[in-house]
């Protein structure tokens, strides 16, 4: 059980255009889901907390208008990386809460971003 | 200061051997959960074990334990027995009750383990 998926697995596309990045809980509903961020060799930096219904709340330093989160549904959240340049070429990760008497965040396989 | 410290660069480990990886945290919440999570390198982050501030047993999941020093706030994961399939990156992670909003957790830099066969 708790099984995150995360859709595309991989994606190249061109500067300048959109990208969709979808997570989704499988088995579970999760009111919170979270999106990271991670180069490789380093940690995961979390870009923002997604929660069903309301805004994301962002990290500092993450741009609102570039990272476009919804999370529109108990069992969906979504990243939009608009107008994607080169340096947005990175590894994301996203990951959903679950209570198991502790809250814990299952993860999803990730989406490997590459803006030619 | 770093919430999460993992200092060891890099560790290697003969097979079947037990290998220890660091963890010192800095909190100033009385409450607190303690996460190790491997990274392989397909990139996946996969969960292995959790302590709480306020449990009294070191965690244990089959190969894995968690030596938790409260006092001297580190939280180091032992692997007994080392396959070659532990060869991965390992994250130390913290969440904050109070003064870590929604849950978010914080990450170390991460410690990469090689087994060597």
């Amino acid at each position: 059980g708790a099984v995150v998926s995360q859709h595309p697995s991989w994606v190249i596309c061109k500067s300048g255009t959109s990208v969709k990045i979808e997570c989704r809980s499988l088995d579970f509903q999760a009111t919170t889901m979270f999106w990271y961020r991670q180069f490789p060799k380093q940690s995961l930096m979390l870009m923002a907390t997604s929660n069903e219904g309301s805004k994301a709340t962002y990290e500092q330093g993450v741009e609102k208008d570039k990272f476009l989160i919804n999370h529109a549904s108990l069992t969906l959240s979504t990243l939009t990386v608009t107008s994607a340049h080169p340096e947005d070429s990175s590894f994301y990760i996203c990951s959903a809460e679950y209570d198991r008497g502790y809250n814990e965040q299952f993860f999803g396989p990730g989406t490997r971003l590459t803006v030619l | 200061a770093q919430k999460i410290t993992q200092t060891q660069p890099g560790m290697f480990v003969q097979e079947k051997e037990a290998v220890t990886l660091d963890c010192t945290y800095d909190t100033s919440d009385p409450s607190y959960g303690l996460f190790w999570y491997k990274q392989p390198s397909s990139g996946e982050m996969i969960f292995l074990i959790y302590q709480g501030s306020y449990d009294q047993q070191n965690a244990t999941e089959g190969r894995y334990s968690l030596n938790f020093q409260k006092a001297r706030k580190s939280a180091n994961l032992v692997i007994s027995a080392s396959q070659l399939g532990d060869s991965a990156m390992y994250f130390c992670a913290m969440r904050e009750r109070y003064t870590g909003a929604n849950s978010k957790l914080t990450f170390g830099k991460g410690i990469t383990l090689s087994v060597r066969p």
